[in-house]
């Protein structure tokens, strides 16, 4: 069946810009989670969702990091007045449920900030 | 709270060589312990998981780790390294009682002469 999906592949965008990452998680996957990916580094991780609401935002950096998941399914993190130090990529992964499931990850989506 | 060490940020082999792929944990409670692989331009795809069954864990493509809870270790090991194993490998740590986030390690790369 279908993996994760993210969209775009790749986001090139100007100091200050807003921009906005989506991901399509395995369908009837509940928990849905976002990492980020600096060069050099292991994924950290930035938020988690069960259903529609956000379970855990601990990891975002600052309030210029926002997440949605509407509808339980489609998430969509957004940034804003983005920054060089905000370039890296950014990973999704979804699991049937979350205590203990596997999380399945998409292919990413790379941010570069000019 | 919990954190990963791989001791090695590259590893290189000539194929058909053994593999091995160092990794401590350290954990305040009952871990559960993974390896992901991530190749070029791919996402990150989930090679083996303990969860306190067996000490010994056989993976995808011929991989496996062992638990050892004196030494707080889980390499990675396979016997004969094939030139398409090149890539990054990630251990990574998480609780295996309830919601947990994955805690990534920093990857080592792993470079397969022939």
């Amino acid at each position: 069946g279908a993996g994760v999906s993210q969209t775009p592949s790749n986001k090139v965008t100007e100091k200050g810009k807003y921009v906005e990452l989506r991901c399509d998680p395995i369908s009837g996957h509940t928990a849905l989670y976002w990492y980020r990916q600096s060069l050099g580094q292991g994924p950290e991780f930035l938020i988690y969702f069960q259903g529609t609401g956000a379970a855990d935002d601990s990891g975002l950096p600052n309030d210029r990091f926002f997440a949605v998941r509407p509808e339980g399914s489609v998430s969509t993190l957004k940034i804003q007045r983005t920054e060089r130090g905000d370039s890296a990529v950014y990973l999704c992964a979804s699991s049937l449920a979350a205590s203990g499931d596997t999380q399945y990850f998409g292919p990413g989506t790379r941010l570069t900030v000019l | 709270a919990q954190s990963v060490t791989q001791l090695d940020s590259h590893v290189s082999v000539s194929e058909g060589t053994p593999v091995l792929l160092r990794c401590n944990y350290s954990s305040s409670y009952s871990p559960s312990l993974f390896w992901y692989v991530q190749h070029p331009n791919k996402g990150l795809q989930l090679l083996l998981k303990y969860t306190s069954a067996a000490t010994l864990v056989k993976g995808i493509n011929g991989f496996e780790a062992e638990f050892k809870k004196s030494e707080t270790s889980f390499h990675l090991t396979k016997p004969s390294a094939h030139m398409s194993d090149a890539a990054e490998y990630f251990c990574v740590v998480s609780l295996q009682e309830g919601y947990s986030t994955l805690t990534f390690g920093k990857g080592t790369m792993l470079l397969v002469s022939p």
